[in-house]
């Protein structure tokens, strides 16, 4: 398997523009996660999604956040209009819930820069 | 609610000594604790993780974490420490619930000089 993918890796912008970030989970995984890392505030959790449903979005900051999981091997998050505080390194994450104590595996990040 | 503790920002050690990373948890039902670790400008990776019985539990690349129940803790060890050990390790911790996600502590700077 070629684990979680995340697209793009890198990507710097605008402040205004509009910003979207995507993964593909693992295959049969039905937990996916998205969180944000930054040296201030550490691993954030911005939400997370069951069998492609949102299960709870209270770490996302604002409206100007948002995450989509149209089908089980997709998910975006969007974010519009982005602000230079919005940069960070953004990862996703997914799980097989099965199992209660199967543990998360995470892509790579996308690095996003807001200028 | 659940929560992760990693008191030491940074843990210096030198080349084969020993090295121990701290991790203290607090969770309502039974604890389920995981270690991953992070090399620069990479996603988290999975180490090891505890789920029940034997207290000493063995993951990737030699390291251990000893799991003790009375003081709420799991550190994260390594009889020998490698430079290329040098990395963020973060402990995190998720109860037995349905719904429950990992609650990641900030993180410990782990480095290991020559």
């Amino acid at each position: 398997d070629a684990g979680v993918i995340q697209s793009p890796r890198h990507e710097v912008t605008e402040m205004g523009q509009e910003v979207t970030l995507r993964c593909k989970p693992i295959s049969g995984h039905n937990s996916l996660f998205w969180y944000r890392q930054t040296m201030m505030r550490g691993l954030e959790l911005l939400i997370y999604f069951n069998n492609n449903v949102p299960i709870d979005d209270s770490g996302m900051p604002e409206d100007r956040f948002s995450a989509k999981m149209p089908n089980a091997s997709f998910s975006t998050l969007k974010i519009q209009p982005s602000e230079p505080r919005d940069s960070a390194v953004y990862f996703c994450a997914s799980r097989d819930t099965g199992f209660a104590y199967n543990e998360q595996f995470f892509g790579p990040g996308t690095r996003l820069t807001v200028l | 609610a659940q929560s992760v503790a990693q008191p030491e920002d940074q843990v210096n050690v030198a080349e084969g000594n020993p090295l121990t990373v701290k991790c203290t948890y607090s969770v309502s039902g039974n604890p389920y604790l995981f270690w991953y670790v992070q090399y620069p400008n990479r996603g988290l990776q999975f180490l090891l993780k505890y789920i029940t019985g034997d207290n000493l539990v063995k993951g990737s690349y030699g390291f251990e974490a000893e799991f003790n129940k009375s003081q709420t803790s799991f550190h994260l060890k390594k009889p020998s420490a490698l430079v290329s050990d040098s990395a963020l390790y973060f402990c995190a911790v998720r109860d037995d619930g349905g719904y429950s996600t990992l609650t990641f502590g900030k993180g410990t700077m782990l480095l290991v000089s020559p």
